[in-house]
C-alpha cells in the first residue's frame, strides 16, 4: 500500500539557519513526489515535484529535495530559513498514470525563531 | 492565474443538517478532488472525480457523497453532518501531476 511518512510533527529554527525535513514513502512503482506548503490562512501551494531524471530538485522560494531511491526518502531543504517561511509542509507521493490519487503524509509545522 | 475558489471560507452547522460545499475551477482540468485535513492526520482523500458524472470513492468516503454535473464544478455534500466532520475541507483539481488548491472550508458542526 502506498504510504507517506514524516516523522516530524513540528520542528523550530532560527532564522537564518539550514533546514531539513524529512519524507519516506512506500510505494510499489516509480512514484511522482511532491512537497507542498501551507501557509496560514492560505491553499496548499507547490513547491516542487519530482518525477524522473536529476534526483536534486529545485523549487520555488529556494526549496530543494534529493529523491534518494535507496532510502526511499524525498526530504526538503533549504540553505536559510527566513522567518516568512513559517507554515506547514505536506509530502506527497503519487502514482504515474492518468487520474491517480496523491497519499499526503501527515505535515511538518515548521516554527521560525528570530 | 489559475484558480480553485471554494465557495465558503467559514461554516458553522448544526447536527444533522445536510451540508453543501462547492467547489469550482477555472482551468478546465478533468481531475477534482476533496480532501480533510485534520491535525496529526495530513490530507485525507474522501471523494475525486475524474470527469463529469464520474466519480471513485477516496479512503475515508463514509457520511459524504459528492455531485459533479459540470467539469468545473465539484460539490461534496455531507448528508447529515456529525460532529467529528469538524474539520478543514480542501478542493483541488489536478492535471498532468500538478495540483492546484482552494483556500479551504473550515466546518464547524455543533
Amino acid at each position: 500500500a502506498q504510504s507517506v511518512t514524516q516523522p516530524d510533527i513540528h520542528i523550530t529554527v532560527s532564522e537564518g539557519a539550514s533546514l531539513e525535513l524529512r519524507c519516506n514513502y512506500s510505494y510499489g512503482a516509480t512514484p511522482y513526489l511532491f512537497w507542498y506548503v501551507q501557509s496560514p490562512g492560505q491553499g496548499l501551494q507547490l513547491l516542487l515535484k519530482y518525477f524522473s531524471g536529476d534526483t536534486l530538485v529545485q523549487g520555488i522560494k529556494g526549496f530543494e529535495a534529493e529523491f534518494k531511491r535507496s532510502q526511499s526518502s524525498f526530504n526538503l531543504r533549504k540553505p536559510s530559513v527566513h522567518w516568512s517561511d513559517a507554515a506547514e509542509y505536506f509530502c506527497a507521493v503519487g502514482a504515474t498514470e492518468y487520474g491517480n490519487k496523491l497519499v499526503f503524509g501527515a505535515g511538518t509545522i515548521l516554527r521560525v525563531k528570530s | 492565474d489559475v484558480k480553485v475558489t471554494q465557495s465558503s471560507r467559514y461554516l458553522v452547522k448544526r447536527t444533522g443538517e445536510k451540508v453543501f460545499l462547492e467547489c469550482v475551477q477555472d482551468m478546465d482540468h478533468e481531475n477534482m478532488f476533496w480532501y480533510r485535513q485534520d491535525p496529526g492526520l495530513g490530507l485525507r482523500l474522501i471523494y475525486f472525480s475524474y470527469d463529469v458524472k464520474m466519480k471513485e470513492k477516496g479512503d475515508i468516503p463514509e457520511g459524504y457523497s459528492v455531485s459533479r454535473e459540470k467539469k468545473e464544478r465539484f460539490s461534496l455534500i455531507l448528508e447529515s453532518a456529525s460532529t467529528n466532520q469538524t474539520s478543514m475541507y480542501l478542493c483541488a483539481s489536478r492535471s498532468g501531476g500538478r495540483a492546484f488548491f482552494g483556500q479551504g472550508t473550515r466546518l464547524t458542526v455543533v
